[in-house]
């Protein structure tokens, strides 16, 4: 299982550019979400999909959307990027009950110039 | 949801057991507490949840007194690969299909030779 995956590893952008996270999961997971992280600073909740079909917004999910395009894939699309966007992006996905746990991907590095 | 409250920073020596406590004086009664590690450049890692009482794992054990207004991830022997930073997060796993996780700031540990 490669557990889950995003893409790309690093991006580069200008301000207004758009582009599209991309991630997957083969764990067969209901649950999976999107954080951002800043330099010194926690996990935060962009977006968060409970099922396929269903998308909610999390604690910062102004200047972005989602798409839970099936069970497998989630994806965070950035319209018209700003420098404030400049983050590492984490995907994970997660089930539901006791020990539910959420598993991450390797993250995405995006630098909005 | 709970908010949750950890030192910033900690400093241990090699084979040292280290204990992070976690303050989260609202927790609710549906309320678990899972704790999650994260290496520089990783996601973040599960590496320990509970409810009452103690949990004990391969990686860590965790103390959760009666009142459950705090709670302590023991690490035992830590070595330098045990650095890294380690988020208390406090929610119920059964809620909306997983619900959103708050991670705080974390407490960054340092594990010297």
């Amino acid at each position: 299982n490669a557990g889950v995956t995003q893409t790309p590893k690093f991006q580069v952008l200008k301000t207004g550019q758009s582009m599209t996270l991309q991630c997957a999961q083969d764990m067969n997971h209901n649950s999976m979400y999107w954080y951002r992280q800043d330099p010194g600073m926690g996990l935060r909740l962009i977006y968060y999909s409970a099922s396929e079909g269903t998308t909610d917004k999390g604690e910062v999910p102004n200047g972005y959307n989602v798409s839970r395009l099936n069970k497998r894939e989630f994806s965070l699309r950035l319209e018209s990027a700003a420098p404030s966007q400049t983050s590492v992006y984490f995907c994970a996905s997660g089930t539901t009950g006791q020990e539910e746990t959420q598993y991450f991907g390797p993250g995405t590095r995006l630098l909005v110039l | 949801l709970a908010k949750t409250t950890q030192p910033i920073s900690m400093d241990s020596y090699e084979g040292q057991e280290v204990n992070i406590t976690c303050s989260h004086n609202n927790i609710a009664t549906n309320d678990y507490i899972t704790w999650y590690q994260q290496f520089p450049s990783q996601g973040p890692r599960f590496i320990i949840q509970g409810y009452k009482t103690k949990v004990t794992n391969e990686v860590a054990s965790l103390f959760i007194p009666a009142d459950r207004k705090s709670s302590t991830l023991s690490l035992p022997r830590v070595s330098l690969s045990d650095t890294a930073v380690y988020y208390c997060l406090v929610g119920d796993p059964y809620y909306n299909q997983g619900g959103k996780l708050i991670f705080g700031q974390g407490t960054e540990l340092s594990v010297k030779p």
